[in-house]
């Protein structure tokens, strides 16, 4: 069975704080690692991961994957309060990048 | 543009109740998906469509249906309503190898 952990469950912070989260994971025929914020409602897509030791980066966010120890992390530098939201990891196994596993999210809050 | 729609936001349902969950989108992505998500969870995949006349199950199909007659529309059908399917759903959809969009949910209580 696929599985996706992810770590710390929650998270608080001060403004202005790096954050680092965390995401292991255990699929079958890896195709890709996900990231996505959810505030209220729909989770938003943030990055899409596939190959190993490449850095993805979007402002103060960056992700990288490490598919020899089967993991992934996501920082955020310099944190908002507009950046509490629960961050969720997926991954596409099964060789398909649809059908995706994913964790319970972290939940971070930031406080100014 | 308004990317997946869900319709309703919020629903109650007395057990037994039927109910069917509407979803459309309008990117013309030919992958669909339902989603549920309970408190503290991940999201677990109900069923999925990977186009027009194809639908296959997910981790948690059990006491669902789906169907799929048009590229736009993926409805989730709900015949004989339990408390066990209290949860938020979200529908999502995505060309195949490609992220997936979401819905802004609907939250079901069945009591």
């Amino acid at each position: 069975e696929d599985k996706v952990v992810q770590s710390p469950l929650s998270l608080v912070v001060h403004e202005g704080d790096t954050v680092t989260l965390n995401c292991s994971y255990e699929v079958t025929n890896f195709r890709s690692l996900l990231w996505y914020k959810q505030e209220k409602k729909a989770p938003t897509f943030l990055f899409m991961l596939t190959s190993s030791g490449i850095e993805k980066k979007s402002g103060r966010l960056s992700s990288i994957l490490d598919k020899k120890e089967l993991f992934s992390i996501l920082n955020i530098t310099a944190t908002q309060t507009g950046d509490s939201a629960v961050y969720l990891c997926a991954v596409g196994g099964g060789g398909s990048n649809y059908k995706l596993t994913f964790g319970k999210g972290t939940l971070l809050t930031v406080n100014p | 543009n308004a990317g997946v729609t869900q319709t309703p936001k919020f629903r109650i349902l007395k057990i037994g109740q039927s109910m069917t969950l509407q979803c459309a989108q309008d990117m013309n992505h030919n992958y669909m998906y339902w989603y549920r998500q309970d408190p503290g969870m991940g999201l677990k995949l109900i069923y999925y469509s990977v186009g027009a006349g194809i639908t296959d199950k997910g981790e948690v199909p059990n006491g669902y249906n789906v169907s799929r007659s048009t590229t736009e529309d993926f409805p989730l059908r709900l015949e004989l309503a339990a408390p066990s399917q209290t949860s938020v759903y979200f529908c999502a959809s995505s060309y195949s190898n490609s992220p997936l969009h979401f819905g802004n949910g609907t939250r079901l209580t069945v009591t």
